[in-house]
């Protein structure tokens, strides 16, 4: 299974941008690159994903380096309640267990004013 | 409404006792999945359901067990609870026909095992 490696916690101010890395030298081809949040003890939320390309929706943006082997979502404004704890998983698109999310200990973002 | 709901929300029990959660789900979604979080770590994977007739141990499944009882149900129960599974845990489900894995979460339920 391709591991994940995210720095433990990271601070962002207010209405700046947040960039949070996640290393996976070992990703295989197949295998996308998925971000969840936690918020405090509810259950985690989607935020977004990808395979290759760049990607970004109504939350976040996903950067993926050409080589594949890390990214970085990156929160565009962020707000007091963006802080959460943020998971990068990386694991298989289509159904079967090789897909099951396997969830490591994420990042820790403090938002503050 | 919420599309995916954990009953009890909270639950003290003690050492020995049988208790069940469950989880009920309104997306009609095929996949449903049982995880474990204990303080200051990730989730991890109990049970999970792939339809009514798939189920299937994940990481941690010792000292569970599980019931899909209907598309929209999954229960997990704990035959004879002990301390060490005092945690907090979520439900999930997914859409099978997804080609990727967006995971929808309940609000999760708080076990103390005395």
């Amino acid at each position: 299974d391709a591991k994940t490696t995210q720095p433990t916690s990271m601070d962002c101010a207010e209405g700046r941008a947040a960039n949070l890395p996640c290393n996976h030298s070992t990703i295989s081809g197949n295998e996308y690159v998925y971000w969840y949040r936690q918020i405090h003890s509810q259950g985690p939320q989607y935020i977004i994903h990808g395979l290759k390309n760049n990607e970004t929706n109504e939350m976040a943006s996903l950067i993926i380096t050409e080589d594949r082997k890390s990214s970085t979502l990156i929160l565009p404004h962020a707000t007091l309640r963006d802080t959460a704890v943020y998971y990068c998983i990386v694991r298989f698109g289509y159904g079967g267990s090789q897909g099951n999310l396997i969830f490591g200990k994420g990042t820790k973002l403090s938002v503050k004013p | 409404d919420a599309d995916v709901t954990q009953t009890p929300r909270n639950r003290i029990t003690k050492t020995g006792k049988r208790i069940m959660l469950e989880c009920s789900q309104t997306k009609g979604h095929d996949r449903m999945y049982w995880y474990r979080q204990d303080p200051g770590l990730g989730l991890r994977l109990i049970y999970y359901s792939f339809d009514v007739k798939d189920i299937n141990k994940g990481e941690i499944s010792d000292g569970y067990s599980v019931s899909r009882q209907a598309q929209a149900k999954f229960s997990l129960s704990l035959e004879s609870a002990i301390p060490n599974q005092t945690a907090l845990y979520f439900c999930a489900t997914s859409e099978a026909k997804s080609s990727y894995n967006e995971q929808f979460f309940g609000p999760g339920t708080r076990l103390t095992v005395l």
